[in-house]
């Protein structure tokens, strides 16, 4: 079946650095990348959508020019959470969609990202 | 709005039958999704149903009724691996996921 790889599965970083979060499908091309936020005990937040080659859309009230989110290629999308803040601390999980309706289904493993 | 109801929490035992509910409303609709979540993993998928009826997949069965904008998930012979949350999910016209809050079963012995 489809499997998404996720990298890092948890980091630790300093308030004010930049984490790059990456997801890629290992068999099969993901014309869309769906990233979530998910604080704990609550359900999944839909942060973005991303498109391979064009630039992502964005939730309501999610900062763009702090989440940046790049999909150069069918299999790689990446999250860069840039100036990090302790409210950033998440859990942030990618999922993966294929063919012309896009929707996803298959989850990377999450990356648990603590700012202190 | 849209907006997708389900329980937040259900209790449970051993080797019983649990169901959990879900309505939705969306902007038109293109299936119904459960996943399961155990605590600190990322959602792993259980089903999906696009047409009216009931999906048997082992001890796990999903129903779907798009008249009554409302599914359920029933878990048979409950293990205590089956601790987790479960996520409804609906896709509106636009294939967008509309998530649940989530449903926490707790399982006791």
């Amino acid at each position: 079946g489809a499997v998404v790889s996720q990298h890092p599965s948890w980091v630790i970083c300093k308030s004010g650095t930049s984490v790059k979060i990456e997801c890629r499908s290992l068999d099969f091309q993901a014309t869309t990348m769906f990233w979530y936020r998910q604080f704990p005990k609550q359900s999944l937040m839909l942060m973005a959508t991303s498109n391979e080659g064009s630039k992502a859309t964005y939730e309501q009230g999610v900062e763009k020019d702090k989440f940046l989110i790049n999909h150069a290629s069918l299999t790689l999308s990446t999250l860069t959470v840039t100036s990090a803040h302790p409210e950033d601390s998440s859990f942030y999980i990618c999922s993966a969609g294929q063919g012309e309706s896009g929707y996803g289904y298959t989850f990377g493993s999450g990356t648990r990202l603590t700012v202190v | 709005g849209q907006n997708i109801d389900q329980p937040t929490e259900m209790t449970a035992t051993e080797g019983a039958i649990v169901q959990i509910n879900c309505t939705y409303q969306t902007s038109g609709f293109n299936g119904l999704f459960w996943y399961q979540q155990h605590a600190g993993e990322a959602p792993t998928f259980l089903s999906y149903n696009v047409l009216d009826g009931l999906e048997e997949k082992g001890r796990f069965s999903s129903f779907l009724s798009r008249s009554k904008g409302y599914s359920y998930l029933l878990l048979k012979e409950l293990q205590m691996k089956d601790s987790a949350s479960y996520l409804c999910a609906a896709a509106d016209s636009n294939y967008q996921l509309i998530w649940g809050a989530g449903t926490k079963l707790i399982i006791k012995p």
